[in-house]
């Protein structure tokens, strides 16, 4: 157990529709790190929170954003939802972001 | 962030040691190398990481050679579960003003499968 929770463990959702992934990450850890990953593409850096603020940004969608509250918690906001976002979403924790990262177990989002 | 360069294979037999390799011959003064590995469709695990100097822990042993432009995770008894894909990562230290801040470019990795 990585001590990074998150939430929900499966998501069947439809086409358009509007999801929240949430995560909690190790106890004391500052940043934040969601990733996706699809059956054909390896893991996707989305996008980084340190402390509450937003600190890098990989390829994420517009349809996407994120936020990381002042408890330290992110939440994964996946909108106008595609066929094509089905995939693995991670999320991971690092006390510093010079510090190893833990990730979570995922959430396997399902758009049908 | 540096590339790094690793097979896309390997096999081991159970018990034995496993060395899998990774080049990084772009990798810069301020640069770790991490290992990560994936079991089948699970949260990435950490490894182990280094700057220069060989690490050890409960899971690995990390050797970077002295020009640090490649390395190797060493598993020294291998088993079945041990099964996954390897990732080595470069990942850059904090930078002033970049927008690097530590986040982990994942390649391909190594699938190593661990045979009885």
């Amino acid at each position: 157990d990585s001590g990074v929770t998150q939430t929900p463990k499966h998501l069947i959702t439809a086409t358009g529709q509007r999801v929240t992934l949430r995560c909690s990450p190790r106890s004391g850890d500052l940043s934040v790190y969601w990733y996706q990953q699809s059956l054909d593409q390896g893991l996707q850096f989305l996008i980084q929170y340190y402390n509450g603020e937003e600190r890098a940004k990989g390829n994420i969608l517009e349809r996407f954003s994120a936020q990381q509250f002042p408890d330290l918690h992110s939440e994964l906001n996946l909108s106008s939802l595609e066929l094509g976002d089905s995939a693995l979403y991670f999320c991971a924790s690092s006390f510093t972001v010079n510090t190893e990262a833990f990730f979570g177990q995922g959430t396997r989002l399902t758009v049908v | 962030d540096a590339k790094t360069t690793q097979p896309t294979s390997m096999d081991c037999a159970e018990g034995r040691a496993a060395n899998l390799p990774c080049n990084h011959s772009t990798i810069s003064g301020n640069e770790y190398v991490y290992w990560y590995r994936q079991i089948h469709s699970q949260g990435p695990q950490y490894i182990i990481h280094g700057l220069k100097n060989n690490e050890t822990n409960e899971m690995a042993s990390l050797i970077i050679t002295e020009d640090r432009k490649s390395s190797t995770l060493i598993l020294p008894h291998a088993t079945l579960r041990d099964t996954a894909v390897y990732y080595c990562i470069v990942r850059v230290a904090i930078t002033p003003g970049g927008t690097s801040y530590g986040k982990l470019t994942f390649g391909q990795g190594t699938i190593l499968t661990v045979h009885p």
